[in-house]
């Protein structure tokens, strides 16, 4: 059985980082690209960024784009994004998912608030 | 960006009666290898996004055949042809051809 499970998310002030995991079971993690979507409170669904197979390639959407860094580690299972320089709104809760997005984990709380 | 114009925003159908979801692109989904990436999600209250169909029409595993999709260049449709209460939610379509992808607004469908 696929499973993602996302951690990592809590509560941050603006400006400040954090790094949220998505640990993967059940496929071949290392054959697949990766990629994070969030879902701002109340809102649609927004892409966030996707990771090719071995991490070579990276593609982010514009507004975080010099701030977040998806990263994985294919020998872990697991995916990363580190949050940098972290803004408002950025608040949402933000899903790991394969990037052909038949598996999605059950999504982690990224707040951000002074 | 491409633009994913979905209507309506919401939708109230009767349990076996048909439903119908429309997603227009900005621009052409058809990519360099010749195939569409569009996808339907649903969105369960409380629940993370499912998808549905992929490449325009393909139904994913354990889908029931009351969903469909079609469509083609920049015009798209999700029917279900007899609603169940299991249906209600949130319809996203998505884009996977161009970055960055991009959503639909979503539909919203209660069962009225």
């Amino acid at each position: 059985e696929v499973q993602l499970v996302e951690s990592g998310g809590v509560l941050v002030q603006p400006g400040r980082s954090m790094k949220l995991s998505c640990a993967a079971s059940g496929f071949t993690f290392s054959s697949f690209p990766m990629a994070w979507v969030r879902q701002a409170p109340t809102k649609g669904l927004e892409w966030v960024a996707t990771i090719s197979t071995s991490g070579g390639s990276t593609y982010y959407r514009d507004s975080v784009k010099g701030r977040f860094t998806i990263s994985r580690d294919n020998a872990k299972s697991t995916l990363y994004l580190q949050m940098d320089s972290l803004r408002s709104e950025d608040t949402a809760t933000y899903y790991c998912t394969k990037y052909t997005f038949d598996y999605w984990g059950q999504g982690v709380m990224v707040t951000v608030s002074s | 960006d491409v633009v994913m114009t979905q209507t309506p925003v919401s939708l109230s159908v009767a349990i076996g009666q048909p439903a119908s979801i429309s997603c227009k692109s900005s621009q052409s989904l058809v990519g360099t290898s010749g195939k569409t990436y569009l996808n339907w999600l649903l969105q369960r209250p409380g629940q993370s996004p499912k998808r549905l169909i992929y490449l325009v029409s393909k139904l994913d595993s354990g889908i029931p055949d009351r969903f469909s999709g079609s469509g083609s260049e920049t015009d798209f449709t999700l029917k279900i042809s007899r609603v169940e209460a299991d249906d209600l939610g949130v319809y996203y379509c998505l884009q996977g051809t161009h970055f960055p992808l991009t959503f639909g607004s979503g539909t919203k469908l209660e069962i009225k």
